[in-house]
């Protein structure tokens, strides 16, 4: 059974850094075709995919924020971390980290993390 | 960059209603589609992959269709359970981008 939880700050002041750890079972990193991905929903809106990282540590990012994304993994604690760099109001989202495989997309997702940006 | 488009943005309909919703790419994906349910407070369930796969676990009433441009999901008969938002999502290794999202909700 695959599980996935996301962790982190649940406030971040403008033009700070957010930091967000998904932590995972049921699955491998290291496994061929395995990723893990990050996807955001303002609240009320809809879903905006943000970075996917793969078992060979490739990282496509969201065209609109790569500049300020970055996706690392530690295969050893089953974790993989998302840091985004000078936060805004407008970041304030509930972010999913979720499972990918070969041609299925995101089939399992966490259960979301809300993270506000305010003064 | 492949913009994704879906409609209706709201569907009113009653249990036991066929409900069809219409998702479009600005350039050809083959069959590179993907639909997902959200419920309220929860995060989105994977229903179908690869435009018509059925995800493991999820009821035969839903069925995708399409290729290139144009897809469908199709509600056989709609359970007080569907009542809820369908994104679409067009996907590569590389690149995954949601439809603005469908909202289904009771007449």
């Amino acid at each position: 059974q695959i599980t996935l939880k996301e962790s982190g700050p649940t406030l971040v002041k403008p033009t700070q850094t957010l930091t967000l750890t998904c932590t995972f079972s049921g699955f491998s990193l290291t496994t061929g075709g395995v990723g893990v991905g990050w996807i955001r929903q303002p609240p009320g809106k809809g879903l905006e995919w943000l970075a996917v990282i793969y078992w060979n540590d490739d990282k496509p990012y969201s065209p609109s924020l790569k500049n300020r994304l970055t996706i690392t993994k530690d295969t050893s604690k089953n974790q993989v971390v998302l840091t985004m760099t000078n936060m805004d109001p407008v970041d304030t989202a509930t972010y999913y980290c979720a499972h990918t495989i070969a041609a299925r997309t995101f089939d399992s997702w966490g259960q979301g993390t809300l993270v506000t940006v305010s003064s | 960059d492949i913009q994704m488009t879906q409609s209706p943005s709201t569907l009113s309909a009653s249990v036991g209603d066929r409900v069809t919703i219409t998702c479009r790419a600005s350039q050809s994906i083959s069959t590179w589609l993907a639909w997902f349910q959200q419920k309220p407070g929860k995060a989105p369930s994977l229903l179908i992959y690869k435009a018509s796969i059925l995800e493991t676990g999820v009821p035969s009433r839903f069925s995708g269709s399409g290729s290139g441009t144009e897809f469908t999901l199709t509600i056989s008969s709609l359970q007080p359970d569907d009542f809820a938002t369908y994104y679409c999502q067009r996907y590569n290794s590389y690149s995954f981008t949601f439809g603005p999202g469908t909202k289904v909700d009771i007449k």
